[in-house]
């Protein structure tokens, strides 16, 4: 039972255009959620993230949009560029404090490829 | 500063077989996890520790155990292994300092492991 989703294994954008990044959940419960991108090799490197009260958060090139109605949230990259090419992974989580009920789950990824 | 460093990158096992996968920080860092990901899946947290000294499960720990004796070092074994532990091991790290887990985890290059 997958509670984060993100449902295209990948996705090719033309140079300077806009990358949209989907994800979906199904637990009501979680209220904050994080995008984290991987290189080949690498581990995964944390970019960007977003509380349940707000719908949209900003940083630089990229934009995290969260509708909690739809239990839906994607990430916008404008204008996309080839170092973007990497496996993004969301995240969501319901319980906060760092104790024994940790939960912090993660979608599959989607690979972004940047074309030339 | 090297960050996260996994040792080894990569390892062949045979059934049976057991390992000790080391995890290093030099960030000063209270917590410290493990995670696998396996292909068309999201990570899963298999242990985690916050502080040394420490250890809690995870979402996945059986047939895995942990170990935190020193703060910047945090050890996975497998004692005995079987092919359904192939997969990428990931040590991570966060401060610890607002106790939550919105703290961003910095990620180690990962260990891949096969298990025959």
């Amino acid at each position: 039972d997958q509670q984060v989703k993100q449902n295209s294994p990948s996705l090719s954008v033309q140079e300077g255009r806009i990358s949209i990044l989907n994800c979906d959940y199904t637990n009501s419960m979680f209220d904050y959620f994080l995008w984290y991108k991987k290189y080949p090799a690498e581990g995964p490197t944390f970019l960007i993230s977003i509380s349940s009260i707000k719908d949209k958060n900003e940083d630089g090139r990229f934009t995290v949009f969260l509708n909690k109605s739809a239990k839906h949230l994607s990430l916008h990259i404008v204008p996309s560029q080839p170092g973007d090419s990497a496996v993004y992974f969301c995240a969501a989580t319901r319980h906060l404090l760092m104790d024994s009920n940790y939960q912090l789950i993660w979608g599959a990824g989607t690979k972004l490829i940047i074309k030339p | 500063n090297a960050g996260v460093t996994q040792t080894p990158k990569f390892r062949v096992l045979k059934t049976g077989q057991s390992m000790t996968l080391l995890c290093a920080q030099d960030m000063n860092h209270e917590y410290m996890y493990w995670y696998r990901q396996d292909p068309g899946m999201g990570l899963r947290l298999i242990h985690y520790s916050v502080g040394e000294g420490t250890t809690a499960k995870g979402e996945v720990p059986d047939g895995y155990n942990v170990s935190r004796l020193k703060k910047q070092n945090f050890l996975l074994g497998l004692e005995s292994a079987a092919p359904s532990q192939t997969s990428v091991y990931f040590c991570a790290s966060s401060s610890g300092l607002q106790r939550t887990i919105k703290e961003t985890q910095y990620f180690g290059p990962g260990t891949r492991l096969l298990v025959l």
